[in-house]
């Protein structure tokens, strides 16, 4: 009964291979977001879906791919991994719009994905 | 744009009061939320501001003012398990993107 999971929990892996992670959200929104956690624990949004379309794009180097097939997946692909890859990374969902109309938007995150490039 | 800052680092004694500060700059305010994060674990939701004043939640409250580009989260009878690190994050008038700052890392010693 997992709100928002990931998969996997810990990735390690060697500097200038492909890789995944997963994310799903058994919370009926229909918002979805990718964030990064470097060592000294700055959180970043890296990118964000909305039913299924790339609402938010931050600066990210184009090695990184995000993927929605529906509401409630949102992939990462990570192409050529370097080392200053390594950190968690952080899924996370919202409702846009609540069904009251407010923009609330509290965002709920997943357990996190710990990536380790060597 | 946006600009957030708050204390990198505070302490305090269990079963005292602490108020941590965050201050922001935005072209299009929509909300500040702020997150608790316990090391090794994801952030979570607290408490969410959008109009001026005080919203109190047990022993967490927290304080907004628009104009001064300014909020508080107060913690009462701190205890140990409020170690942590507090995250103050504002959201923009689209309201898909909360900006986070670097957030503060609460220290609550015996």
């Amino acid at each position: 009964d997992t709100a928002v999971s990931q998969t996997p929990k810990y990735l390690v892996t060697q500097m200038g291979n492909d890789k995944s992670i997963k994310c799903e959200q058994n919370l009926g929104h229909d918002t979805m977001y990718w964030y990064k956690q470097d060592s000294k624990k700055f959180l970043k949004i890296m990118f964000s879906y909305n039913n299924k379309e790339l609402i938010i794009n931050e600066t990210v180097p184009n090695r990184f791919s995000p993927k929605s097939p529906d509401k409630a997946h949102l992939n990462l692909h990570i192409n050529s991994l370097e080392l200053g890859d390594s950190a968690v990374y952080f899924c996370a969902s919202s409702q846009f719009v609540s069904v009251t109309g407010e923009r609330y938007n509290e965002q709920f995150f997943g357990p996190g994905t710990r990536l380790t490039v060597l | 744009g946006q600009n957030i800052d708050q204390p990198t680092e505070m302490t305090a004694t269990e079963g005292a009061i602490v108020q941590i500060n965050c201050t922001y700059q935005t072209s299009g305010f929509n909300g500040l939320f702020w997150y608790q994060q316990h090391a090794g674990e994801a952030p979570t939701f607290l408490s969410y501001n959008v109009l001026d004043g005080l919203e109190e939640k047990g022993r967490f409250s927290s304080f907004l003012s628009r104009s001064k580009g300014y909020s508080y989260l107060l913690l009462k009878e701190l205890q140990m398990k409020d170690s942590a690190s507090y995250l103050c994050a504002v959201r923009e008038v689209n309201a898909g993107k909360s900006t986070f700052g670097d957030g503060t890392t609460l220290t609550v010693k015996p």
